[in-house]
């Protein structure tokens, strides 16, 4: 099993719609985070939670929202889909002990029609 | 703050040919330094990283990188590509203590043309 799960792997959903994205991890980090990637904008911030009880926003955190619901898992909701939200999703996790970078899942692919 | 320019959208090079993929930051503290690779249809994997210590890093699959400090850079480098490297790479850069929050840059995509 991977490190870090993203589920679902692709989903396409319409305009206004509320949709979940999960992440779970079996990598022990106490720290996860939530990117999107579009071509020719890299990677953006989105939400990040260093454990449980600490959520915090990234650099494009409207219309979005997150939940964690326990050190292993962090999903990302959007409330009312909207088409420009159509982008690919990360969800990463570090180790405040010992960084030494992201472990990332393998993303969800997000349509919004 | 800190940002990331990555100096070219597409690099295309012939296979068994040598390539640098450029990489420039900008911060006011220490960094870490970090190069991902992500294969089409795949999520990002490690490919090096630069933490403390010697400034030529070598990682994975054949690749290396050196920090120049004066200079602000950390560019890629392989002596001799294969079809298989064909991959978008994305440099990135965080502060050195305590948030570890990672800024990317927006990727070079290296194309290896038979």
């Amino acid at each position: 099993d991977a490190d870090v799960t993203q589920t679902p792997r692709n989903r396409i959903t319409k305009t206004g719609k509320r949709i979940m994205l999960e992440c779970s991890q079996t990598k022990g980090h106490d720290r996860m985070y939530w990117y999107r990637q579009d071509p020719g904008l890299g990677l953006r911030l989105i939400y990040y939670s260093f454990d449980v009880k600490d959520i915090n926003k990234g650099e494009i955190s409207d219309g979005y929202s997150v939940s964690r619901q326990a050190q292993a898992k962090f999903s990302l909701s959007l409330e009312s889909a909207i088409p420009n939200q159509t982008a690919l999703y990360f969800c990463a996790t570090s180790d405040s002990d010992s960084f030494y970078g992201y472990t990332f899942g393998s993303g969800t692919r997000l349509t919004v029609v | 703050a800190q940002s990331v320019t990555q100096l070219d959208s597409q690099v295309p090079v012939f296979e068994e040919a040598p390539v640098e993929l450029r990489c420039n930051y900008s911060s006011s503290v220490s960094v870490y330094l970090f190069w991902y690779v992500q294969y089409p249809n795949q999520g990002l994997q490690l490919l090096l990283k630069y933490l403390s210590g010697s400034t030529l890093v070598k990682g994975i699959n054949g690749f290396e990188a050196e920090f120049n400090k004066s200079q602000t850079s950390f560019h890629l480098r392989k002596p001799s590509v294969h079809i298989s490297d064909t991959a978008e790479y994305f440099c990135a850069v965080s502060h050195s203590g305590g948030y570890q929050k990672v800024t990317f840059g927006i990727g070079t995509k290296l194309q290896v043309i038979p």
